[in-house]
């Protein structure tokens, strides 16, 4: 069975530091993989997602992630971080076909100092 | 565009008292499905539907009841509400299973007293 692990509860940094967020995932294969940020009181916006070729993804927001097959990883990463940023970061794995819903981790909370 | 819609987005039962989180989307999609999310939790999958017609549970399903008559809507029924089941609900569908075309509703949240 598939699963996530996001090793962080709560992450801080300061406003304008980098930031680097940590995924692990554990798939039988190459899976999909996602990144969502759920702001207070909202629903789910996907961030980025890798489904094959470049292992360094492009997201909005200025996020990027990169997939590392040999260490089942999958972290997001920020150059600089705005207050804005502040927001709840959920890792997800989905399966190549059959029925594979995706299977989220338990987040991260990052909050910015300003 | 609709997307997908959920309704209600705020309710407050009693233990006991049964309800339906409603669940529509207008894109046609095959694959819907039910999270719950609680603090520290992330999102857990409570049922699925890989069509009309076909559920099948997820991580958590007992408490809930799902069926899947149309493509477009996917109840999900609490038939007897406790404490345990507040949360905050998502409904999600995809053109396939893999999360590569997932759209998330809104969001519904559940307090049960």
């Amino acid at each position: 069975a598939q699963s996530v692990t996001q090793p962080d509860i709560h992450i801080t940094v300061s406003e304008g530091a980098s930031l680097e967020l940590r995924c692990n995932y554990s798939y039988g294969a190459t899976p999909y993989l996602f990144w969502y940020v759920q702001s207070p009181g909202q629903g789910l916006q996907l961030l980025l997602k890798y489904f094959s070729g470049d292992t360094l993804v492009q997201g909005i927001k200025g996020f990027e992630a990169e997939f590392k097959r040999s260490q089942s990883s999958f972290n997001l990463r920020k150059p600089s971080v705005h207050w804005s940023d502040a927001a709840e970061y959920f890792c997800a794995v989905g399966g190549r076909g059959g029925s594979y819903i995706p299977t989220f981790g338990r987040g991260t909370s990052l909050i910015v100092h300003p | 565009n609709a997307g997908v819609t959920q309704t209600p987005k705020f309710q407050v039962l009693k233990t006991g008292q049964s309800m339906t989180l409603q669940c529509a989307q207008d894109m046609n999609h095959e694959y819907m499905s039910w999270y719950r999310q609680d603090p520290g939790m992330g999102l857990r999958l409570i049922h699925y539907s890989v069509g009309a017609g076909i559920t099948d549970q997820g991580e958590v399903p007992n408490g809930y009841n799902v069926s899947r008559s149309t493509t477009e809507d996917f109840p999900l029924r609490l038939l007897s509400a406790a404490p345990s089941q507040t949360s905050v609900y998502f409904c999600a569908s995809s053109l396939d299973p893999s999360g590569n075309t997932i759209y998330f509703g809104e969001g519904s949240w559940l307090t049960v007293v």
